[in-house]
């Protein structure tokens, strides 16, 4: 079945440094989501991708999808206490279009 | 607009028994989720609904697993009998529209012992 993998798994950062996390999919995508779940909390949506490319920014953060609709990836620029959290990608794709959350990626920023 | 309400938030049970979770959707949304989070890992889907209708539910453990959604609103999710592996979190998600943004309820932490 389909898989998704991200990387790395945990990340330790100084604030006021910048943060990259790769997605990784074994299937072409329809479409890739990145939610973030706090410490305790439930994943929140932070932003979907459809176009092969496609290039999105919220603030410090930027979304990249791949040309080949495979890879993607979040990089946070000047990272704050406030990123904290757990950054998962969700691949739509695969048999019956389902989607399938990677592994997420652990950020600690350490003030 | 309330968002997707779960219950019981904790519950700890001795493996073999049973358990439910109770999960309502944001209104008006047609898809509902069900996820399982086991601690350090990604959320796992277990069942989509389209309505009240089954859409996929090809990781959903059907020998102890069940789930339904009655009038295409309310859900649950039951687990009889329960293992030790089953131990995680289950989310419930919801969705206006099949695979946009989903809405996370807050989850019910299940301990199994």
């Amino acid at each position: 079945g389909q898989q998704v993998m991200q990387i790395p798994q945990y990340q330790h950062v100084q604030e006021g440094e910048d943060f990259t996390t790769y997605c990784n999919s074994s299937t072409t995508l329809s479409n890739i989501q990145w939610y973030k779940q706090r410490p305790g909390g439930h994943p929140v949506f932070l932003i979907q991708l459809v176009k092969s490319g496609e290039v999105k920014k919220q603030k410090r953060l930027t979304f990249q999808f791949g040309e080949a609709k495979k890879n993607s990836s979040l990089h946070i620029t000047a990272t704050q206490t406030t990123d904290v959290g757990t950054y998962f990608c969700a691949g739509l794709g695969g048999a019956g279009n389902m989607l399938t959350f990677g592994g997420g990626t652990r950020l600690m920023v350490k003030p | 607009e309330a968002g997707v309400a779960q219950s019981p938030r904790y519950k700890i049970i001795e493996k073999r028994q049973s358990v439910a979770f109770w999960c309502n959707p944001i209104s008006g949304h047609a898809t509902l989720y069900w996820y399982q989070q086991i601690l350090g890992q990604g959320p796992k889907l277990l069942i989509q609904f389209q309505n009240n209708g089954v859409v996929d539910d090809s990781q959903l453990p059907k020998d102890r697993f069940s789930a339904e959604r009655l009038k295409g609103v309310d859900s649950t999710l039951k687990i009889q009998p329960a293992k030790l592996e089953d131990s995680a979190v289950y989310l419930c998600a919801s969705s206006p529209v099949r695979n946009t943004e989903a809405f996370f309820g807050q989850g019910t932490r299940l301990t199994v012992v």
